[in-house]
């Protein structure tokens, strides 16, 4: 069974500060996405990784794939308010399906 | 445009009520899926339409009823639901099988 563990599963940070939300699995993938979630709101697609040791850049998020695409990173620069939500890794695995992490929750304190 | 649509925002039903839940894409995209998803986990899919035909549904109970009238629009329709059904319930589309677009959901409470 393929799996994708996120850590950790709850980060409360004050505004300003740096964070890194980690994605693993045991198994190789061919792409990796990260989500964000807003309460009562549907996930947004932020970035697919696709190259092993790939590293992307979106404003103040960076998002990395491992060398081994088993595993991805998003890293958080002077966290905002506006960054609050349930974060998401997500991997399709063939067959029309997609697998989930369990997902961050993160909270950014004004 | 990357945008899904899915109407009504909130719907609450009683145990023996017949609903319907509609989504809506214009992104020419081949896959449409429904998801679950309940408070604090991530979200768990029910079924997936590729080109307007049913491709997978996740054992799921027939009381949830999927439809897909043209490659555009999806319907879930619900009957006889249960107190545990209540979840989020949310639609999302695809072009490349890995990259979904999802649209903000239905908040379903069942009485």
């Amino acid at each position: 069974t393929q799996l994708l563990e996120q850590s950790p599963q709850f980060l409360s940070i004050q505004e300003g500060e740096n964070l890194t939300v980690y994605c693993n699995s045991s198994s190789v993938f061919s792409s990796l996405q990260w989500y964000r979630q807003e309460p009562g709101e549907g996930p947004v697609l932020l970035v697919t990784v696709v190259t092993g040791g790939e590293v992307k850049k979106l404003k103040r998020l960076t998002f990395q794939f491992g060398d081994a695409r088993k595993d991805s990173s998003l890293h958080i620069t002077a966290a905002q308010p506006g960054d609050t939500g349930l974060y998401l890794c997500a991997a399709y695995t063939g067959g029309f399906k997609t697998i989930f992490g369990a997902g961050t929750r993160l909270f950014v304190k004004a | 445009d990357t945008e899904v649509t899915q109407t009504p925002k909130h719907l609450v039903m009683g145990m023996t009520n017949k609903k319907s839940l509609k989504c809506e894409q214009h992104m020419g995209h081949r896959a449409m899926y429904w998801y679950k998803q309940k408070a604090k986990k991530p979200p768990e899919l029910m079924f997936v339409y590729s080109y307007e035909k049913l491709s997978i549904n996740e054992s799921v109970p027939s009381r949830f009823s999927p439809e897909c009238p043209n490659s555009s629009l999806l319907n879930l329709h619900l009957h006889a639901l249960q107190p545990e059904d209540s979840a989020l319930y949310l639609c999302a589309s695809s072009q490349e099988l890995d990259e979904q677009y999802f649209g903000p959901g239905t908040r379903l409470t069942v009485t």
